[in-house]
């Protein structure tokens, strides 16, 4: 199986900051690379599949980009809703494998 | 509007089984895959089976392989999974997720969950 190892595990920012997630996967998985939000109590949220595709209704300062084996998700200009968790996933082979997780907290 | 409800979650014992359904609306079934993916209490999400949207083709990770089943009805929109031989580690919120093509991809639309907790 294909491994994710996110990092970091938990991120503390301020609204309007810059963050980046990052995503490394075990072994090449091509652009197969998705994005997902998870607010407490709810379902996951798609942002961004395919590396750097935004879902429809996704606001643009979310955005994903690779550098090999690495995957990144960026948002520019913090809100106060986008403190969540984020989680990373490969499309590439099944099982399709998800990240641990990285926790967005409000610093 | 996609709606994705599940059903079927509860207390099961160890050793002991459940069906699991979600029920689909709000776009054409058949030309989608489908996925069931878990997240155990405070934990990662676990993707755990996925099938074509035809039925033809089921996808399994090894933490189920064996014990779980899925399938789907593209007459009732309606995805399955049988579950036996529950262990106390598959205590989690099961969810329903709709895959954006008809094989395993990435998943656009999530359902709200059902529980499931395997405790004697």
């Amino acid at each position: 199986d294909i491994q994710m190892t996110q990092s970091p595990s938990s991120l503390s920012a301020s609204v309007g900051d810059r963050v980046t997630i990052t995503c490394r996967a075990s072994q090449s998985i091509s652009t197969f690379l998705n994005w997902y939000q998870q607010k407490p109590g709810k379902p996951p949220r798609l942002l961004i599949f395919d590396t750097s595709t935004l879902q429809a209704g996704v606001p643009s300062r979310f955005g994903g980009g690779t550098s090999g084996t690495d995957f990144s998700l960026t948002i520019i200009g913090l809100q106060p809703e986008d403190f969540a968790t984020y989680f990373c996933q490969q499309s590439f082979s099944t099982p399709y494998t998800f990240g641990q997780g990285t926790k967005l907290e409000i610093k | 509007e996609v709606q994705l409800l599940e059903s079927g979650g509860g207390l099961a014992q160890p050793g002991g089984s459940l069906r699991l359904s979600c029920a689909a609306s709000g776009f054409t079934f058949s030309r989608f895959a489908m996925t069931w993916v878990r997240q155990a209490p405070g934990k990662a999400l676990e993707w755990i089976s996925a099938i074509s949207g035809s039925g033809n083709s089921p996808y399994y990770a090894d933490s189920v392989k064996g014990r779980f089943t899925i399938s789907r009805d593209n007459s009732k929109n309606t995805l399955s999974l049988q579950m036996i031989a529950l262990r106390a580690d598959d205590t989690a919120i099961y969810y329903c997720a709709k895959d954006s093509s008809l094989l395993p991809s990435s998943l656009d639309s999530w359902g709200q969950g059902t529980l499931v907790t395997v405790s004697s």
